[in-house]
C-alpha cells in the first residue's frame, strides 16, 4: 500500500528540539521529492521545507530556516525533519507530502501523497 | 514573497456550481494546484497542473488559469465536498512553495 506515516511529535518547551520521521512505503521512495507542511491551530496549510530525490537539494521557508532542517534516508525510505530552537508560533500539525511526479523540478512541484500528520506542541 | 489570495468562505446550494478563486500577481504563468482538506484528515489533490484531474478525482471537479487569477469549479455540489480548499504554487523569484489562506466551502 502507498502510505506515509509520520511520527515524533510530542510536547516540547520553547527553545526545545524535536526531530520528525516520515515512513514512506509502497513506492521508489528516492525518485521522489519529498516535503514537510504544517497547520497550525485554526489556520491555513504553511509549506515547511522541501528535498528532492536523490541529490538532496533543499528549500526551507523562511519562518524556519536555519532553525530546521530537512533531510532523508533512501536506504531506510525515511524523511527527517529536525526541529531546534523551537518557538510557540511552531505549534501545528506537521504533514509530510510526496511530489505528484517522480524527479521533476520545483516549480513543477504538486503532492499527490500526504501523511496523516503529527501534532508538535510548543509550550511551557 | 509571492502571495496567493483567496476568499475566505464560499457558500452553495447542493446541486449547485461552486467556484473558488484565487489570486496572485500573473498567476497565469505560473502552474497552480488544489486542495482539498477535510478536518482529521490528510489534505486531498484534487487538480494539478492548473486544470488535470489525479486519477479518482470526480469530473466534476475542474480548474483553469489566466492572468492574475486561478479558479477552482466544483459542478453539482455534494454535501461531501463541503470543505477547506487551498490553492499551491511555486515561486521562482524566491525558490519557495506558497499557499494560499485556504476557502471554506459550505454546502447549504
Amino acid at each position: 500500500e502507498v502510505q506515509l506515516l509520520e511520527s515524533g511529535g510530542g510536547l516540547v518547551q520553547p527553545g526545545g528540539s524535536l526531530r520528525l520521521s516520515c515512513a514512506a512505503s509502497g513506492f521508489t521512495f528516492s525518485s521522489y521529492a519529498m516535503s514537510w507542511v504544517r497547520q497550525a491551530p485554526g489556520k491555513g496549510l504553511e509549506w515547511v521545507a522541501s528535498i528532492s530525490g536523490s541529490y538532496y537539494g533543499t528549500n526551507y521557508a523562511d519562518s524556519v530556516k536555519g532553525r530546521f532542517t530537512i533531510s532523508r534516508d533512501n536506504s531506510k525510505n525515511t524523511l527527517y525533519l529536525q526541529m531546534n530552537s523551537l518557538r510557540a508560533e511552531d505549534t501545528a500539525v506537521y504533514y509530510c507530502a510526496k511530489d505528484h511526479f517522480p524527479n521533476v523540478a520545483p516549480r513543477y512541484v504538486s503532492f499527490n501523497l500526504w501523511g496523516q500528520g503529527t501534532m508538535v506542541t510548543v509550550s511551557s | 514573497s509571492y502571495v496567493l489570495t483567496q476568499p475566505p468562505s464560499v457558500s452553495v446550494a447542493p446541486g449547485q456550481t461552486a467556484r473558488i478563486t484565487c489570486g496572485g500577481n500573473n498567476i497565469g504563468v505560473k502552474r497552480v494546484h488544489w486542495y482539498q482538506h477535510k478536518p482529521g484528515q490528510a489534505p486531498v489533490l484534487v487538480v494539478h497542473d492548473d486544470s488535470d484531474r489525479p486519477s479518482g478525482i470526480p469530473e466534476r471537479f475542474s480548474g483553469s488559469n489566466s492572468g492574475n487569477t486561478a479558479t477552482l469549479t466544483i459542478t453539482r455540489v455534494e454535501a461531501g465536498d463541503e470543505a477547506d480548499y487551498y490553492c499551491q504554487v511555486w515561486d521562482i523569484s524566491s525558490d519557495h512553495l506558497v499557499f494560499g489562506g485556504g476557502t471554506k466551502l459550505t454546502v447549504l
